[in-house]
């Protein structure tokens, strides 16, 4: 079993719809979770960032992180063509090395 | 304030050759990490530098090895490169101690023939 699973998709939705993105995870000594998103040829995004569980909100996005069910989740409001990209979910543990494991990345498309 | 400066950003290189990939990090970072992203995966990580010794290492092979400099700029280097080491070399930096998130470069895209 990988460390953290994610949908590849492709998802494609139409603009204005709200976007659900998520991942799983089987080690329980994370405690960081990110949401990264990546343009085509360019380098991940750092788009959120939670600590722990619970929820937190920037805007259009919103994070969610359920420590108990080993699930975290990403939600696009009012998605925009330019949400168009992939995105990644990582996390790393407290203490340690920093290294961040990711998650295979959804590639989503909001069509106009 | 800049962001993560990557170099060169394409690369083709024959298999059995060397390659350096050089990582210039955000003002203000003074860790480096070093991450491969195959085609349609997740990055995986390499390595990370902080204070010019390797803090952390991935599942990669010692032909993979780094370097930190005073200015907390970086090298990746590869030796007897192999056709799967083809993929995104990214950089990413970060301020010690605080998981808030890294900084990634757009990448060094690496083709073995």
């Amino acid at each position: 079993q990988k460390e953290v699973e994610q949908d590849p998709g492709p998802l494609s939705v139409p603009e204005g719809a709200i976007v659900s993105l998520n991942c799983t995870y089987s080690n329980s000594a994370f405690q960081y979770f990110m949401w990264y998103r990546q343009y085509s040829r360019k380098g991940p995004e750092l788009l959120m960032y939670t600590y722990s569980s619970g929820n937190k909100e920037d805007g259009r996005f919103t994070a969610q992180v359920d420590k108990s069910s080993k699930y975290i989740s990403l939600f696009i409001r009012d998605s925009q063509p330019s949400d168009s990209a992939t995105y990644l979910c990582a996390m790393n543990m407290q203490g340690g090395s920093e290294k961040l494991v990711f998650g295979k990345g959804t590639k989503l498309t909001v069509n106009p | 304030e800049t962001g993560v400066t990557q170099s060169p950003t394409h690369l083709i290189k024959t298999r059995g050759q060397q390659v350096t990939l050089r990582c210039s990090s955000q003002s203000g970072h003074n860790t480096v990490s070093w991450y491969q992203q195959a085609l349609g995966q997740g990055p995986q990580f390499i390595f990370q530098y902080y204070r010019e010794e390797e803090n952390g290492r991935g599942n990669f092979p010692p032909r993979f090895s780094g370097l930190q400099f005073p200015n907390y700029s970086s090298e990746l280097n590869v030796n007897a490169l192999e056709l799967d080491d083809s993929a995104l070399y990214l950089c990413a930096s970060s301020p010690r101690g605080g998981n808030y998130g890294y900084t990634f470069g757009s990448g060094t895209r690496l083709t073995v023939v």
